[in-house]
Order: C-alpha cells, then sequence, then structure tokens
C-alpha cells in the first residue's frame, strides 16, 4: 500500500533556480495539502486542494505555486527559490476535510544555497 | 489567530516511568489530533479527539481532550525506549476542516534506558 508518495526526496537548488516536488496519493483523497517543516517549529501549511482542479492558499503561500491536474496528484513548485526556502515538505492527503485523519508523505528535503 | 503550544518541548524520561505531555491552544476547537515522528521520518497518526472529555489509549499512550481548558494531554506510561519519537498536537480550527488543521512545535521525547 504506497499511500502518500512524494518526489524527489532530497533536492539542492541554487537560489533563483526553479523546480517541482510532485506529491502522488493512492487513496482516492479529496483533499491534499503541502506543509513545511523548519527546525523547532510545527507543519504549517503552504497551499491545499479541496478536490481536483482546486487550489487554495494556506497559512504560508508566498513563493510557491500548486496545481492539482488529477485528483492522485497534488505538485508543488518553487518558481525562484529563495534559502528561506529551505525546509521539510510533506506532502499529505485526507478523504474530506475536518474529523478525520491526515496521512502524510515521507518528506522532500530541500536545500537552496 | 489560533496558536498551539505545547509543553515541554524537550523531555528526557527513564523507562518505565510515567509523564504528561500538554498541549494548550487559544480559541475554540473540540477537534485535535496527536501525531508522531521518528527521526527523519514522516507523522504518524496516533489519536483523533473530537469532543469534550474524549479520551483514547493505544498501548502505552493515553490521550484526553478538554475543550474547555482548551487542553489535551498525552500520557505516557511505564515508558519503553520503542516511544522515543518527536510528538506534535494539531489542533482544527471551530467550523473549519483539516485545511485550518495549526500544530504545535513538538515535544522531543528521549527514553533513556
Amino acid at each position: 500500500n504506497a499511500g502518500v508518495t512524494q518526489t524527489p526526496k532530497f533536492r539542492v537548488l541554487k537560489t533563483g533556480q526553479s523546480m517541482t516536488l510532485l506529491c502522488a496519493q493512492d487513496m482516492n483523497h479529496e483533499y491534499m495539502y503541502w506543509y513545511r517543516q523548519d527546525p523547532g517549529m510545527g507543519l504549517r501549511l503552504i497551499h491545499y486542494s479541496v478536490g481536483e482542479g482546486t487550489t487554495a492558499k494556506g497559512e504560508v503561500p508566498d513563493g510557491y505555486n500548486v496545481s492539482r491536474l488529477k485528483k492522485q496528484n497534488f505538485l508543488l513548485g518553487l518558481e525562484s527559490a529563495a534559502p528561506s526556502q529551505t525546509s521539510v515538505y510533506f506532502c499529505a492527503s485526507s478523504p474530506f476535510s475536518g474529523k478525520n485523519t491526515i496521512y502524510f508523505g515521507e518528506g522532500s528535503w530541500l536545500t537552496v544555497v | 489567530e489560533l496558536k498551539v503550544e505545547q509543553n515541554p518541548l524537550f523531555l528526557s524520561m527513564q523507562e518505565g516511568k510515567n509523564y504528561t505531555i500538554y498541549c494548550n491552544y487559544s480559541t475554540t476547537s473540540d477537534r485535535l489530533y496527536w501525531y508522531r515522528q521518528d527521526p527523519g521520518k514522516s507523522l504518524e497518526s496516533l489519536f483523533v479527539l473530537l469532543s469534550n472529555g474524549a479520551v483514547k489509549q493505544e498501548g502505552r499512550l493515553m490521550a484526553s481532550l478538554d475543550t474547555k481548558a482548551r487542553l489535551s494531554t498525552l500520557h505516557i506510561t511505564a515508558a519503553v525506549h520503542d516511544l522515543s519519537a518527536t510528538y506534535f498536537c494539531a489542533v482544527e480550527k471551530a467550523n473549519f476542516g483539516n485545511e485550518k488543521l495549526t500544530f504545535g512545535t513538538g515535544t522531543r521525547l528521549t527514553i533513556i534506558p
């Protein structure tokens, strides 16, 4: 059972470069999320999606864009990477909103130099 | 703005001892989640608490929710080394869904043999 899969797991970028993180879930979940985790902090929501073709801003959306062209995939893009975006990124999904568990991927470690 | 505070942030305890992690939050909510994270790994769901007075137990861990006090506790009974991890609580803002989850900063628990 794959669950939530993120690629790549590790990446080093130079300032100004762009990249896309891919998240795929095989549980037919409606909701998908992108979080970032920084040392000494809890997870912070970047963007989320309530269904195919929809996206919405979370707590810290600046510098990121997302797309949900297919229900099972949620892409996170960095158009011009900055050192402040060095972080661990977690994708997650849930069947619907509220009163239920969110399932997390294994994380993507991104370093911007 | 919903704020979630956990304490302690770091906890080192001996095997066999009991201890409690506290999660306080600042605004009305009756939905609280506990997660476990091992170093370099993803977050694993432990408990979903959905009403005042909710209590859930799994093995040596027991979680409870007091919505009037805006407080959840995660109690560890007779700790064993395998429980060493970082524990996060996450609170769902009232009248919103998972997309309005706010995470605490985490409690890093180390069990000493």
